[in-house]
C-alpha cells in the first residue's frame, strides 16, 4: 500500500517568511496530492491539489509542487502570517481508489 | 447546509459498553469513509465504502462494524469499548475518482473511561 512520509513535524517561521513542507510517497500509481489544514477543534480542510499531470499549482500565497520521478510534492506558503498557524496534512491515494494515506502531519507555527 | 454531518459530536462511556457515530453527506458523492484521530493527531483511515460496499478495511478490530444503508449514510458501530479507543473519529466522502478531495465532517471525540 502506499506510504507517505511528511517533513518536518514542527516548523517555526517569522512572520512575513515562506513555509516549505515536503512530503514523499511510495506508491507510483499515486496521481493526486492534496494538502489539508486542520484548525484546533476542527475537521481537516482541502486547501491546495495537483495531479500528476502538472508540476506546480498556485493559489495566491499557496504553492503545490511535484516531483514524480523522485515522488515528492511540497507546501510552500508565502509570506506567512499568524493566521497561518496550523497544522497541514498532505495525502496521496495510492492504487486504490478509497484510500487515502495521510502523513503525520506539521505544526506551522508563524511568530509576529 | 452541513455536506457531511454527523452524530454525536462528543461522546463519554465506559469501558466495555457499545455505541454508534452516524454519518450522512449530501454532496452526492459515491464514497465514504472513515478515519481516526488519535492524540498525536494522526489521521488512519480505517474503513472505505463506495456505494454501500465495502473497499477498504485496515486491519481494524472486529469490534468496528460498519453498515452503510444507502450512499449517502455510512455509520460505525462500536462494541466492548476499551480505553485505547478514545479519538476523534472523522467521517469524510469523496466521488469515486480516486483524484478527488475528502470532504470531512466535523468529528466525533469518542472518551472511554
Amino acid at each position: 500500500g502506499e506510504n507517505v512520509e511528511q517533513h518536518p513535524s514542527t516548523l517555526s517561521v517569522q512572520e512575513g517568511d515562506s513555509a516549505v513542507i515536503k512530503c514523499t510517497y511510495s506508491d507510483s500509481a499515486s496521481n493526486y496530492f492534496p494538502w489539508y489544514k486542520q484548525e484546533l477543534g476542527k475537521r481537516p480542510q482541502l486547501i491546495i491539489d495537483i495531479r500528476s499531470n502538472v508540476g506546480e499549482k498556485k493559489d495566491q500565497r499557496i504553492a503545490v509542487t511535484l516531483n514524480k520521478t523522485a515522488k515528492h510534492f511540497s507546501l510552500h506558503i508565502t509570506e506567512t502570517q499568524p493566521e497561518d498557524s496550523t497544522v497541514y496534512f498532505c495525502a496521496a491515494p495510492g492504487a486504490n481508489a478509497g484510500k487515502s494515506t495521510f502523513g503525520d502531519g506539521t505544526t506551522l507555527t508563524v511568530k509576529p | 447546509d452541513t455536506a457531511v454531518s454527523q452524530t454525536p459530536k462528543y461522546l463519554v462511556t465506559q469501558m466495555g459498553n457499545d455505541k454508534s457515530i452516524k454519518c450522512e453527506q449530501n454532496l452526492g458523492h459515491d464514497t465514504m469513509y472513515w478515519y481516526k484521530q488519535d492524540s498525536k493527531k494522526f489521521l488512519k483511515i480505517m474503513f472505505s465504502y463506495n456505494n454501500k460496499e465495502l473497499i477498504i478495511n485496515e486491519t481494524v478490530p472486529n469490534r468496528f462494524s460498519p453498515k452503510s444503508p444507502d450512499k449517502a449514510h455510512l455509520n460505525l458501530h462500536i462494541n466492548s469499548l476499551e480505553l485505547g479507543d478514545s479519538a476523534v473519529y472523522f467521517c469524510a466522502s469523496s466521488s469515486r475518482d480516486r483524484g478527488s478531495p475528502l470532504h470531512f465532517g466535523n468529528g466525533t471525540r469518542l472518551t472511554v473511561t
